[in-house]
């Protein structure tokens, strides 16, 4: 079965600090992973995917496949960084995206 | 560009009524589009996936009878509550897949608050 699991609700860091947001998942097969962010009343937006190894407002993401992990990671958290996180995956021919349960990044100045 | 629109934005309905909620691709074509429910404090819980020109499919345990869809064109997909009751009271959010793009790429919509008293 197709599981996201992020053991976090809340996170909560000084600016300036080191994040990491935790996501593992469960698939059988090749998945694609995928950070979402939404902002405080705002939707629902796409932050990076894994497959694109790129660096979007600092945040990085490895895909780990032994550890079946995808954990998102900024060096120096900011006060705009403060929004919910989603970890999600699809298969990799399928278009359908299964959420984790999101965490709650907090930046404290 | 790739903005998804929803209306209306939030509703609130007696039991028993039935609700309609618009998805719009506003400058690009979705062949399929999806429908989530969010539960406060939760995850977005996919319901099923609209495809323009076909019927609907449906996840585990959602009522296709109870949860109408219609993606009659390749830029609107309605979502329909049907007979609503209290337990249906959600935040209902759309995204829309581009015709020709990534294949699981997905912009969303701002979503839907129902209240059903």
């Amino acid at each position: 079965a197709q599981r996201v699991t992020q053991p976090e609700k809340l996170l909560s860091v000084f600016k300036g600090a080191p994040v990491e947001l935790k996501c593992n998942y469960s698939y059988s097969g090749s998945p694609e992973l995928f950070w979402y962010v939404q902002y405080s009343r705002q939707r629902l937006q796409l932050l990076l995917r894994h497959i694109s190894r790129e660096s979007i407002k600092g945040f990085t993401a490895d895909l780990n496949k032994g550890e079946t992990s995808f954990h998102l990671k900024k060096p120096f958290a900011q006060e705009e960084d403060s929004a919910m996180y989603y970890c999600a995956l699809s298969g990799k021919y399928g278009n359908k995206l299964v959420f984790g349960a999101g965490t709650i990044l907090r930046v404290k100045s | 560009g790739a903005v998804v629109s929803q209306h209306p934005s939030r509703v609130i309905c007696k039991s028993g009524t039935s609700v309609k909620i618009e998805c719009r691709s506003l400058d690009f074509q979705a062949t399929t589009m999806f429908w989530y429910r969010q539960f406060p404090k939760q995850s977005l819980m996919l319901m099923a996936t609209s495809n323009e020109g076909s019927k609907a499919t449906y996840e585990q345990g959602v009522e296709k009878d109870k949860f109408l869809i219609n993606h009659a064109s390749l830029t609107l997909s309605t979502l329909t509550v049907t007979s609503a009751h209290p337990e249906d009271s959600s935040f209902y959010i759309c995204s829309a897949h581009p015709s020709g793009g990534p294949y699981n790429e997905q912009f969303f919509g701002p979503g839907t608050r129902l209240t059903v008293l």
